[in-house]
């Protein structure tokens, strides 16, 4: 059973807008979320992270916000821009931070 | 160059005939991790390694084993494969956890 959920397969945003890429866990005992980027045949690279004690993480244009109550997370990136096209995955870590579980991935295409 | 490496990166066996894919990286990492990614299922943690001889499983482990004697490498071992572990599958690795996770390129299994 998935217990991280991106709902969303794919998004397309115009280049210069806002991308809001979603993601929802079902275990309260997460406590540590992170998104990678995917390009083709290459393996996933970190993008950013937010520890369950704090609601938001910025770095340059990566917001991800972190709302707890609810199970959700989302990353914000603004402006977008064509090289953004690519597939991002969420994750969460079990308290251990030993396990991770892995959303499906949203294929994010930016249009120039 | 900082990275994690996989081999091999293609491969076409056939049911039953042991293979072994090798994961080495060479940042001196403690954690490291085998994953699998199937569509429609985004990645699953197959088994994970938190240092040297160190080792338990991920949320997929059937079929698999890994062994971890030496600190750079975490090779993924199937006794037996079967068609159902055809896949694409990634090895990465971090300094701590839970952190961010460096992944290797992939490696694309076809079992027949």
């Amino acid at each position: 059973d998935q217990q991280v959920k991106q709902n969303s397969p794919s998004l397309s945003v115009q280049e210069g807008r806002i991308s809001i890429l979603n993601c929802d866990y079902t275990n309260s005992m997460f406590d540590y979320f992170l998104w990678y980027k995917k390009y083709p045949a290459e393996g996933p690279t970190f993008l950013i992270s937010i520890s369950s004690i704090k609601d938001k993480n910025e770095d340059g244009r990566f917001t991800v916000f972190l709302n707890k109550s609810a199970k959700h997370l989302s990353l914000h990136i603004v402006p977008s821009q064509p090289g953004d096209s690519a597939v991002y995955f969420c994750a969460a870590s079990d308290p251990t931070g030993n396990q991770f579980y892995f959303g499906t991935g949203t294929s994010l295409t930016v249009i120039p | 160059e900082a990275q994690v490496t996989q081999n091999p990166r293609y491969l076409i066996t056939v049911t039953g005939k042991k293979l072994t894919v090798t994961c080495s990286q060479n940042m001196n990492h403690e954690y490291m991790s085998w994953y699998r990614q199937d569509p429609g299922l985004g990645l699953r943690q197959i088994y994970y390694s938190m240092n040297v001889e160190v080792t338990d499983k991920g949320d997929v482990p059937e079929g698999y084993k890994v062994s971890r004697k030496e600190k750079r490498n975490f090779p993924l071992i199937l006794e037996s494969p079967s068609p159902n572990q055809t896949s694409l599958y990634f090895c990465a690795s971090s300094f701590g956890v839970p952190g961010e996770q460096f992944f290797g390129p992939g490696t694309r299994l076809t079992v027949l």
